[in-house]
Order: C-alpha cells, then sequence, then structure tokens
C-alpha cells in the first residue's frame, strides 16, 4: 500500500516569491509520482510527473519538482510565483508495477492550498 | 479535441434517493477512474474500469454503490439510497491505455449534495 503526507495544509506568499510545497511518500514497491493542481470548482490538470531519469523534472507553468528516492520526497518548487498560481495543490503516487490490480490506483496527498497575495 | 466530460456538474438529492452521475472519457481513452472528494479530505480512489469490465473497485463502498463503463455510451457512478455522508465532489478520469505510466486526465467533476 502507498500513503501521501504534504506537509503543509496551507502555504500563503506574495507575489515574485519563491515557493515549496513538501509532499513525502511511503510505499513498498517502487512508485511513479505526480503533481497535480486544482483551481476553485475545476477538476486536476497535471502540472508534472516522475517515471524516470533524471529526478529534476519540469512541468507546466514554471513549476519543476525533484524526487529524492533516498528521502522519499518529491517537493514542488516554483521560483517566483504569480497571482494566477493560487490553488490547491496535489501530491499523488501511483505503484510503478504491473503485478495485481492496483496498479490503476493513484494515492493522494491531503492538498496544500497555496495562496499569493499581492 | 474535448476533455474528459462529467454530467451533471452539481446534483441534488434528498436522502433515500438514486444518483446518476456521468462520465464521457476523452477520445480514444479506453479506461476510467473514478474518485471521491470529501469535505476537507484529499482524493480518495474508488474504482477503475476498462471496457465492460471493472479492473479493481477496491475503494468502492460495499453497500449502494456501483459502477460501470459499457461498450457503448459513458462510464456511470450508482449511488442508490443516498445519505447525507454521499455528499461530496466526484471526478473521474480517464487514460488511453492502463496506468500506471499512462498519465489520468480528470473531469471537472460532479457535486453531489444530498439534503
Amino acid at each position: 500500500a502507498q500513503s501521501v503526507t504534504q506537509l503543509d495544509s496551507q502555504v500563503p506568499v506574495f507575489e515574485e516569491a519563491p515557493v515549496e510545497l513538501r509532499c513525502n511518500y511511503s510505499s513498498s514497491v517502487s512508485v511513479y509520482l505526480f503533481w497535480y493542481v486544482q483551481y476553485p470548482n475545476q477538476g486536476l490538470q497535471l502540472l508534472l510527473k516522475y517515471l524516470s531519469g533524471s529526478t529534476l523534472v519540469k512541468g507546466i507553468n514554471g513549476f519543476e519538482a525533484e524526487f529524492n528516492k533516498s528521502q522519499t520526497s518529491f517537493h514542488l518548487r516554483k521560483p517566483s510565483v504569480h497571482i494566477s498560481d493560487t490553488a490547491e495543490y496535489f501530491c499523488a503516487v501511483i505503484p510503478g508495477g504491473r503485478g495485481g490490480t492496483s496498479y490503476g490506483k493513484l494515492t493522494f496527498g491531503q492538498g496544500t492550498i497555496l495562496t499569493v497575495h499581492p | 479535441n474535448a476533455g474528459v466530460m462529467q454530467n451533471p456538474r452539481h446534483l441534488v438529492r434528498r436522502r433515500g434517493q438514486e444518483a446518476r452521475l456521468r462520465c464521457s472519457p476523452m477520445k480514444g481513452h479506453s479506461h476510467v477512474y473514478w474518485y471521491r472528494q470529501l469535505p476537507e479530505e484529499g482524493l480518495k480512489f474508488m474504482v477503475y474500469l476498462q471496457k465492460e469490465n471493472i479492473i479493481d473497485e477496491s475503494g468502492m463502498p460495499k453497500e449502494r454503490f456501483s459502477a460501470e463503463f459499457p461498450k457503448e455510451g459513458p462510464s456511470i457512478l450508482r449511488i442508490q439510497q443516498v445519505v447525507r455522508g454521499d455528499s461530496a465532489a466526484y471526478f473521474c478520469a480517464s487514460s488511453p491505455m492502463g496506468a500506471p505510466k499512462n498519465i489520468q486526465y480528470f473531469g471537472a467533476g460532479t457535486r453531489l449534495s444530498v439534503l
């Protein structure tokens, strides 16, 4: 089974400041990792994903994340945020293998609400 | 290219009624996933379906909930005899082939309110 912990439920930040949203996971098998963003009353949009290869992945809207296997972390960063980045961000994992039937199941963290102030 | 379409966007039911939530996957996608987002909680997996098959229903409540993805038409999540605790946002996602590498694309959700 997998679990995901997002360490901050809310992160307030001023416009143009850098931001880091933290995500730690636990799994007995290898996993793929994702960050999704949810704007108010909308569905989830994929920001970025780590499947394999370089541990630093770049996504849309200037976001990037670094996979750290030893620390089982996948923190999301942006060097300079904009008002439009205000949203809820979800970290998620999925089992990397195809054994069993759970390979379709995304496990999400509780979400981090990012609020960007002018 | 239309995304994942869910309808209705908002659904109000009284206790004891049935709720039917529809999900049309993206064109070319044959795998559908349902998730539930309860107030103050993250998204929880419910069920994973392929055309005419349930692949994984480990997240479905044992009673009152069912899901199908017929050969033709949308996927349906059905909740019988709804209770107030069923009030939540229900999200559908689809992928072109099976997970895990295939990205799940999400719809805008159906927000169910049970009075």
